[in-house]
């Protein structure tokens, strides 16, 4: 069974600040890995996708990276803002009885402070 | 990318009634979701939903108490019933398309509260 795990639970940081949210699963065979964003109250913002024939992927301040065999990604944020604040959530896509999922982590809250 | 748009957003309801949420895609998709994200929990599948056939559900979910339609390709429904308070969650419609290489998209969440 696939298992999606992340770390730390809660983060909080002041403005300006570089950081890593971790993320790792218990089955290195999936297709991608996808990070998310989520504010209060609201949907899930895709970040950034990784295939899993890819070690990074690159949007703006954030660089995601995967390695697969080990079964580990992370979420590198530069240069954080106060508008960064939300919950970073971590899934990965695999087939479990011949059909396709997306299994979630449960997140790390993010708090940066102005 | 797809755009996912779902109703009703949030609804109060009372225990022993059925709710039905839609969820509405800006484009044709092949696999479309549905989730449920209990409070302060992250989101769990509940089915997938399958374009003419009857959908797809996880071990602890059933037909008979979140019974979902897809009749097309932008479409589908989750219904939530005989509501108890424990059913009070956000539930996400989620859709993807035809690769696994693709991104997976979700809808804003409708926000359940059973009294």
């Amino acid at each position: 069974k696939q298992e999606v795990t992340q770390i730390p639970a809660a983060l909080s940081v002041p403005e300006g600040e570089n950081l890593v949210l971790n993320c790792s699963f218990t089955d290195s065979a999936i297709y991608n890995l996808q990070w998310f964003r989520q504010d209060p109250g609201k949907g899930l913002t895709s970040l950034l996708l990784i295939q899993s024939s890819q070690r990074e992927q690159t949007s703006g301040r954030l660089n995601a990276s995967l390695d697969k065999s080990s079964g580990r990604s992370t979420l590198y944020i530069a240069a954080s803002q106060p508008g960064d604040s939300a919950t970073y959530l971590c899934a990965v896509r695999f087939v479990q009885g011949g059909s396709e999922k997306l299994v979630f982590g449960k997140g790390t809250k993010l708090t940066v402070n102005p | 990318s797809a755009v996912i748009s779902q109703k009703p957003s949030r609804d109060i309801c009372q225990r022993g009634t059925s709710l039905t949420i839609q969820c509405q895609v800006d484009s044709q998709v092949t696999m479309m979701f549905w989730y449920r994200q209990q409070p302060g929990q992250s989101l769990t599948l509940i089915a997938t939903a399958n374009q003419g056939s009857e959908a797809t559900y996880e071990s602890g979910f059933v037909i008979d108490k979140f019974p979902i339609s897809r009749p097309n390709l932008t479409f589908s429904t989750l219904t939530v019933s005989n509501m108890s308070p424990e059913d009070s969650s956000i539930y996400l419609c989620s859709a993807s398309g035809t690769s696994s290489s693709y991104e997976q998209y979700f809808g804003p969440g409708t926000r359940l509260t059973v009294t």
